[in-house]
């Protein structure tokens, strides 16, 4: 089945650690995302790669770093500079060649700092 | 640069009942494409409903239909016959000539039995 996987679905982290999420995609898309999601607030974009070895940052990028060295693959770490990391994290993605932006999302990360 | 309010935080429906969601939407882009995305209580994010800016027509899809307002920018859903399974996160969204997805707060729906 295509889809996107994100692990662990649960991570506890304490403070002053760096931790990494990950997030797979075999739908052969070559656009992928990453949002945080606050209670009472929509997604907050962190992070896009539009194409391998290629990323920018979205609007809250502080604190986290990414990589893309593979298609399929865009992980993410919350290092020791982002002041306030526990939130819920959604990964997504798309097809760059369609018009309209139709995201595709995995089922989250949790990460909790103790 | 995009905005999207969600005014209702939250709201309720009687089962079979019919709701409307709002949203309103701020940009001076001519061509776009406006979304509705639901959470269920899994977290899982599901796409529900798109709507071309450039067709006047609502888009509908089985029990959901969308009121497009261009002019107005506004973007209401409304869910026809509301089941149990609809009680969720409704969030809307914004697509433009940046390709990136602007969210608004969210609408958390409840159906009651």
């Amino acid at each position: 089945d295509g889809g996107i996987t994100q692990s662990p679905k649960y991570l506890f982290r304490k403070e002053g650690q760096n931790v990494t999420l990950s997030c797979e995609q075999n739908l052969n898309h070559d656009a992928m995302y990453w949002y945080r999601q606050d209670p009472g607030q929509g997604l907050r974009l962190i992070y896009y790669s539009q194409i391998v070895n290629d990323f920018q940052k979205g609007d809250i990028a502080e604190g986290y770093s990414v990589s893309r060295e593979k298609k399929e693959s865009f992980p993410l770490t919350v290092t020791s500079a982002q002041k306030n990391p526990t939130a819920f994290y959604l990964c997504a993605s798309s097809i760059n060649e369609r018009e309209y932006n139709e995201q595709f999302f995995g089922p989250g990360t949790r990460l909790t700092v103790l | 640069a995009q905005t999207v309010t969600q005014s209702q935080p939250e709201m309720s429906v009687q089962e079979a009942e019919t709701v409307t969601l709002s949203c309103t939407y701020d940009t001076s882009e001519n061509n776009y494409y406006l979304f509705w995305y639901k959470q269920p209580p899994s977290r899982q994010m599901i796409l529900v409903i798109r709507q071309e800016a450039y067709k006047q027509q609502n888009a509908t899809e089985n029990r959901f239909s969308v009121n497009f307002q261009k002019a107005a920018k506004s973007f209401s859903l409304k869910i026809s016959d509301s089941q149990l399974g609809d009680t969720a996160m409704y969030f809307c969204a914004f697509s433009g000539s940046a390709r990136q997805l602007t969210f608004g707060s969210g609408t958390q729906l409840t159906v009651l039995p």
